[in-house]
This record gives C-alpha cells, sequence and structure tokens, in this order.
C-alpha cells in the first residue's frame, strides 16, 4: 500500500542510452512531479503534471520526456543518457496547493 | 518566478541545544511554506509546514514561523538529539508550484 513508487531503484546504464523510470501513486493526488537530486543534494523540478497536463517545464533538456498515461502515473523518458545526467530522480504527487508526497526516489549512475 | 533562498547551508550543533534555519522568498504569492527532511539515503519527508494566514506552529520540538512582511520563514528545533542530523529543506508554494531552498546540512554531535 506503498503510496508513492518508483521503479526501478537503482539504474547502471552506459552512455547513449535510452531509459524510462516508471512512477505511480495511489493517493488519487491531481498532480505529479519528477525531481532531479545531485550531489549536492539540490532538489530541482523538471516537470510537473496536472490532470495529465504539462504545466511546469523547467528548461530541461529535451531528451527528457515526462508520460502520463493517467491521473495515478507519471513515467520519465530519457534519450541519449550523458554522464551528467546521473543524479537521483524522485517522483512526487500532491493535491493542489498541499504538501508533496515523494517516492523512494530512483538512483541513475551513467557510465 | 519564485526565487528560494536558504541558510545556512550546513548546521553543527551539540545535542540538547537549538538550531534555526532560515528561508527567504521573492514572490508575495506564495501561501504555503513546507518544510522537509532528508535523512541519508532516504525521500524527503514532511516535518512541518505554514501557511500564509499562520504566523507561527508548533509541533513538539519543531516549530516554523512566518514574517509574510518581510518574505521570510524559519525553522526553529530545540532540544537536538543525534536523530535530528539529516539536511533539511524549505519551500515556497502557490497552487501547483513549488519552489524547494538549496537545502541546510545539520549535524547533531553527540
Amino acid at each position: 500500500d506503498t503510496a508513492v513508487s518508483q521503479t526501478p531503484k537503482y539504474l547502471v546504464t552506459q552512455m547513449g542510452n535510452d531509459k524510462s523510470i516508471k512512477c505511480e501513486q495511489n493517493l488519487g493526488h491531481d498532480t505529479m512531479y519528477w525531481y532531479k537530486q545531485d550531489s549536492k543534494k539540490f532538489l530541482k523540478i523538471m516537470f510537473s503534471y496536472n490532470n495529465k497536463e504539462l504545466i511546469i517545464n523547467e528548461t530541461v533538456p529535451n531528451r527528457f520526456s515526462p508520460k502520463s498515461p493517467d491521473k495515478a502515473h507519471l513515467n520519465l523518458h530519457i534519450n541519449s543518457l550523458e554522464l551528467g545526467d546521473s543524479a537521483v530522480y524522485f517522483c512526487a504527487s500532491s493535491p493542489r496547493g498541499e504538501t508533496q508526497y515523494f517516492g523512494p526516489g530512483t538512483r541513475l549512475l551513467v557510465l | 518566478g519564485e526565487n528560494v533562498e536558504q541558510h545556512p547551508s550546513t548546521l553543527s550543533v551539540q545535542e540538547g541545544d537549538s538550531a534555526v534555519i532560515k528561508c527567504t522568498y521573492s514572490d508575495s504569492a506564495s501561501n504555503y511554506f513546507p518544510w522537509y527532511k532528508q535523512e541519508l539515503g532516504k525521500r524527503p519527508q514532511l516535518i512541518i509546514d505554514i501557511r500564509s494566514n499562520v504566523g507561527e506552529k508548533k509541533d513538539q520540538r519543531i516549530a516554523v514561523t512566518l514574517n509574510k512582511t518581510a518574505k521570510h520563514f524559519s525553522l526553529h528545533i530545540t532540544e537536538t538529539q543525534p536523530e535530528d542530523s539529516a539536511v533539511y529543506f524549505c519551500a515556497a508554494s502557490k497552487g501547483n508550484q513549488f519552489y524547494f531552498g538549496t537545502g541546510t546540512s545539520l549535524t547533531v554531535i553527540p
């Protein structure tokens, strides 16, 4: 009965590969987010989706694309992975204007 | 857009002492201010939050104050314990837009 779940937990891949991270929430929240946390621990918002519509895109490279098949899912696709993409990626969800609930994170390492 | 600044970036205190972390924001329309604690290798988790119509909120050893006029809010932890050691993030929000501070790494020395 995990509220926000992500898969995989760890992802090790070669430069140039394409990968996806999945996120699911069972809280009935309207908005979902993707964050990137680098080695300095900064939490940088990448995308948010509200009722299947993209409402924030913080100028991330277009190699990153969010896909939301329904309100409970927001997946992150990354094309042509680069070394600098290595980070922890957190999915989160929230009801409008309320606190965010984070997933456990996906630790991506690009070799 | 919103700009949230957080200070200090690192903080060390002796066990039992108090810790204070401060944040400022730029958008006067922001109306929700949560604080998150992130332990090593874990996800950020909400510890306390405050809305713009409230000046102070307390939950056991943790309190948050908000000064809307000056656009700053602070986290206060009293009687710190080693398990309080973590990275703390403030955030400012309006609607679905959340803006996080850069984090404070708190170390409580036994």
